[in-house]
């Protein structure tokens, strides 16, 4: 089985670009979850899906920050321009059910973000 | 805001000896707890969670939850070096996961 998929693996572009981030879930998963973890700040929620609707984005940074899923196999996230501060690797996750306390999420490989 | 905290490490044991490890939470109605293991350049991966007061073990990791305390531990026996890694601590909210920094284990042959 294929587990989650994000790409690109590796992104460096200039302060001020576009970024796009991307990522597939485990098929048949009803929840996706963005991460971003830093030295500092460790691991973060950014924003959490049920169902393709947006459910908590209380962790987006900012206006810069857009997360879209427009189907169950597909999601992006968009930083739009890019800061240096925005630095990071940018985690993927999915889980079955709807994020309950038992619900369990696979991390996808990460896609390491460097903004110059 | 709920918050986890962790001690970041390292903590070093020797091969073969037991390791704990340790994270408090702040808020006093969580149920249950996630711990992943997180290899250097690699995603978090699923160790198990932990959602009753009491232990709970799987093979040579056991889960405890003291919620008197608002303390949670993982302790894991006959320690081997590919267990070094670094371990974080989860708090399952309604929906979503509230992450400590982790705490950084290394294990010594």
């Amino acid at each position: 089985d294929a587990g989650v998929i994000q790409s690109p693996r590796h992104e460096v572009t200039e302060m001020g670009q576009e970024v796009t981030l991307r990522c597939k879930p485990i098929s048949g998963h009803n929840s996706l979850f963005w991460y971003r973890q830093t030295m500092m700040r460790g691991l973060e929620l950014l924003i959490y899906f049920n169902n393709n609707v947006p459910i908590d984005d209380s962790g987006m940074p900012e206006d810069r920050f857009s997360a879209k899923m427009p189907n169950a196999s597909f999601s992006t996230l968009k930083i739009q321009p890019s800061e240096p501060r925005d630095s990071a690797v940018y985690f993927c996750a999915s889980s079955l059910g709807s994020g309950g306390a038992t619900d369990t999420q696979y991390f996808g490989p990460g896609t390491r973000l460097t903004v110059l | 805001q709920k918050e986890v905290e962790q001690n970041s490490g390292p903590l070093s044991v020797p091969e073969g000896a037991i390791a704990s490890l340790n994270c408090t939470y702040s808020d006093r109605g969580s149920q249950s707890f996630f711990w992943y293991r997180q290899y250097s350049g690699k995603s978090p991966e699923l160790i198990m969670f932990i959602y009753s007061n009491g232990d709970k073990e799987d093979g040579r990791f056991t889960a405890q939850l003291n919620k008197a305390s608002q303390y949670v531990s993982l302790l894991i026996r006959d320690s081997q070096p590919s267990d070094s890694a670094t371990y974080l601590c989860a708090d399952s909210g309604y929906s979503t996961l509230t992450f400590g920094k982790g705490t950084m284990l290394l294990v010594s042959p």
